[in-house]
């Protein structure tokens, strides 16, 4: 049963717009998110991540959103640029546990 | 700061072999966690070790095993070795192990059963 889910396996934007990449979540005592990125060839690397208490959090070009009542997050980056190409994972802990749940990631292409 | 570090790199077994991996936390991280990472399956949590205790373990066979030693470095152990347990190893610490810290993670190691 997996407890955090990435419909989307891919997505291609061109260099300038908008990515919006989403992850759902099913598991309520999940209260922190966090997005990792991650090149091939080596390991995840913290974007930015969102505690349940807030509903919006925001890093320069990248910004979280949590729909709690939805049970849902989503990562924008704007504007998007071609080194953003790249697998995202959304990844998901409760309080007072220190393992991640990842989602399987979508992979994103910015082309020029 | 040094960051996560695993070694080897690339490992390539036979079935039923078993395979030691390594991982050194970055310094003054004292909660270690293990993942494995398989095409299609994003990354699966094995355990985590923190002050040298398993403290939280995934849905992975007993074939899977890890320690931590005083100075936090870790290692994993996976003995009779199937075809399918060829992955990507990651490794990540953190600095107390709650679930609000964010993880740090090592380049990882590429395993190849034959």
């Amino acid at each position: 049963d997996q407890q955090v889910k990435q419909n989307s396996p891919s997505l291609s934007v061109q260099e300038g717009r908008i990515s919006i990449l989403n992850c759902d979540y099913t598991n309520s005592m999940f209260d922190y998110f966090l997005w990792y990125k991650k090149y091939p060839a080596e390991g995840p690397t913290f974007l930015i991540s969102i505690s349940s208490i807030k509903d919006k959090n925001e890093d320069g070009r990248f910004t979280v959103f949590l729909n709690k009542s939805a049970k849902h997050l989503s990562l924008h980056i704007v504007p998007s640029q071609p080194g953003d190409s790249a697998v995202y994972f959304c990844a998901a802990s409760a309080s007072g546990y220190s393992t991640l749940t990842f989602g399987k990631g979508t992979m994103l292409l910015v082309s020029p | 700061k040094a960051g996560v570090t695993q070694t080897p790199r690339y490992l390539i077994k036979t079935r039923g072999q078993q395979v030691t991996l390594s991982c050194s936390p970055i310094s003054g991280h004292r909660s270690v966690s293990w993942y494995q990472q398989t095409p299609g399956q994003g990354l699966q949590f094995l355990f985590e070790y923190f002050s040298e205790t398993q403290r939280n373990k995934g849905n992975f066979p007993g074939r899977f095993s890890g320690r931590q030693f005083s100075n936090s470095r870790s290692e994993m152990n996976v003995s009779t070795l199937e075809l399918g347990d060829s992955a990507l190893y990651l490794c990540a610490s953190s600095l107390v192990g709650t679930g609000s810290g964010e993880q740090f993670f090592g380049p990882g190691t590429r395993l190849t059963v034959l």
